[in-house]
């Protein structure tokens, strides 16, 4: 499958402050690439879709002022945390959705976690 | 909305074991995927399943497509310390490629 990096692996920043995350398509260009939120213990919650050179589409709930996301590129993604709070430290990855032979199937980065102090 | 829920949530085994666990929906998935999460890792996957009634390995692992698309089944043989983690089923909302993710199950293995 598609292999993706995440950078940086692990973030601490103070509150208020912005956080970038970059997740990259090293062997496919990825016109569709998906955003994910983990709490300990729970599950993968899907917060955006982003799409290669057009506006990226948020779930129902995820603040799109807060959680600005850019796919410039068919190989790059980013997730900036605007203005973070201690409640939006979390486990943050990313897939990108390669074409199969019989369908499309997500392949994850490694994630990235946030902590907000 | 559309729900996966897995069970068992959690399970200790012995070494050489074998492990069972499925997912099960209120509604009816096209295409199931088996993904296993490592701590502080991304989900990796393990098995996609595209027909009712498949039956599909890798290695180890085997997993089934429910007859009624409303489940899936995956089973790990003669379990080693390295398949510990959190093993994800998910399947993508109907018309999208979407996925929704399963409630998990976390394995732990006794050496």
């Amino acid at each position: 499958g598609a292999v993706v990096s995440q950078h940086p692996s692990w973030v601490i920043c103070k509150s208020g402050t912005s956080v970038k995350i970059e997740c990259r398509s090293l062997d496919f260009q990825a016109t569709t690439m998906f955003w994910y939120r983990q709490f300990p213990k729970q599950s993968l919650m899907l917060m955006a879709t982003s799409n290669e050179g057009s506006k990226a589409t948020y779930e129902q709930g995820v603040e799109k002022d807060k959680f600005l996301i850019n796919h410039a590129s068919l190989t790059l993604s980013t997730l900036t945390v605007t203005s973070a709070h201690p409640e939006d430290s979390s486990f943050y990855i990313c897939s990108l959705l390669q074409p199969m032979a019989i369908t499309d199937t997500q392949y994850f980065g490694p994630g990235t976690r946030l902590t907000v102090l | 909305g559309q729900q996966l829920n897995q069970s068992p949530q959690s399970m200790f085994i012995q070494e050489g074991e074998d492990v069972s666990m499925n997912c099960t929906s209120s509604s009816i998935f096209n295409t199931w995927l088996w993904y296993k999460q490592d701590p502080g890792e991304g989900p990796v996957l393990l098995i996609a399943l595209y027909k009712a009634g498949e039956l599909t390995s890798n290695g180890r692992l085997t997993a089934q497509f429910g007859i009624t698309r409303k489940d899936s089944f995956l089973n790990i043989s003669a379990s080693i310390p390295s398949d510990v983690g959190i093993y994800f089923c998910a399947g993508p909302t109907s018309g999208t490629y979407k996925y929704i993710f399963g409630t998990g199950t976390r394995l732990k293995v006794l050496a």
